[in-house]
């Protein structure tokens, strides 16, 4: 969707390193949510925005963290990235009912 | 393509046949339902979707049927075409602290159009 766009939309990084995706949407949506895909699980939920600078966990939090300083961008931070980080990586906005997804990034943490 | 076809369901169809991929849920407090289609290298997209006091709801080609008694959801495509081949997701929505849903998502099937 033109309304939301993620960057990058793909990364190689090694383990260690810390990694900053960003989400960016021009919809002015309250909600902001960052969720990882993985192969046997489907999409799980990371972390949460209702609003400029707030924000809550997801039901796979650790070792992300977020920040919104702005309606219109939220950032997911990987502090030290490890192998098992390796996903394809999705932005979603909403407003009241179903969510919006991004085109994704997909990182590879070597 | 996506790492997350591997180990999917998979439905094969026709071209113009009627399709039907179902999704069981586990939580009997669910009360809508949102249908996501996606394709290859793209992020979810909605398809359609359906509250708790409904049975069925119909779009354009699509529709959805849920049963409340055994928790059980489909998705119907009529007259199949090559455009609908993608994974599909059923997705609960359910409340999150300060406001804004959670999409807890199946893991998905493939459907694959033959020509």
């Amino acid at each position: 969707d033109a309304g939301i766009t993620q960057s990058p939309r793909h990364k190689v990084t090694e383990t260690g390193t810390p990694v900053t995706l960003r989400c960016h949407q021009t919809e002015n949506h309250r909600y902001m949510y960052w969720y990882r895909q993985d192969p046997g699980h489907g999409l799980r939920l990371i972390h949460y925005s209702y609003g400029v600078k707030d924000t809550d966990k997801g039901e796979v939090s650790d070792g992300y963290s977020v920040s919104r300083s702005k309606t219109e961008d939220f950032l997911l931070t990987l502090e030290s990235a490890t192998s098992s980080q390796t996903s394809v990586y999705f932005c979603a906005i909403s407003d009241t009912s179903g969510s919006v997804f991004g085109p994704g990034t997909r990182l590879l943490v070597l | 393509g996506e790492s997350v076809g591997l180990h999917l369901p998979t439905l094969s169809v026709q071209e113009g046949d009627n399709s039907i991929i179902n999704c069981a849920y586990s939580n009997s407090a669910s009360d809508y339902f949102i249908w996501y289609k996606q394709e290859s290298g793209k992020g979810p997209q909605f398809i359609i979707d359906i509250r708790s006091n409904m049975d069925k709801r119909q779009g354009q080609r699509v529709t959805v049927l849920l049963n409340k008694t055994v928790k059980h959801l489909s998705l119907q495509i009529a007259a199949t075409q090559p455009g609908d081949s993608a994974v599909y997701f059923c997705a609960e929505i359910s409340p999150l602290g300060g406001g804004g849903n959670k999409l807890t998502f199946g893991t998905g099937t493939q459907l694959k159009v033959e020509l």
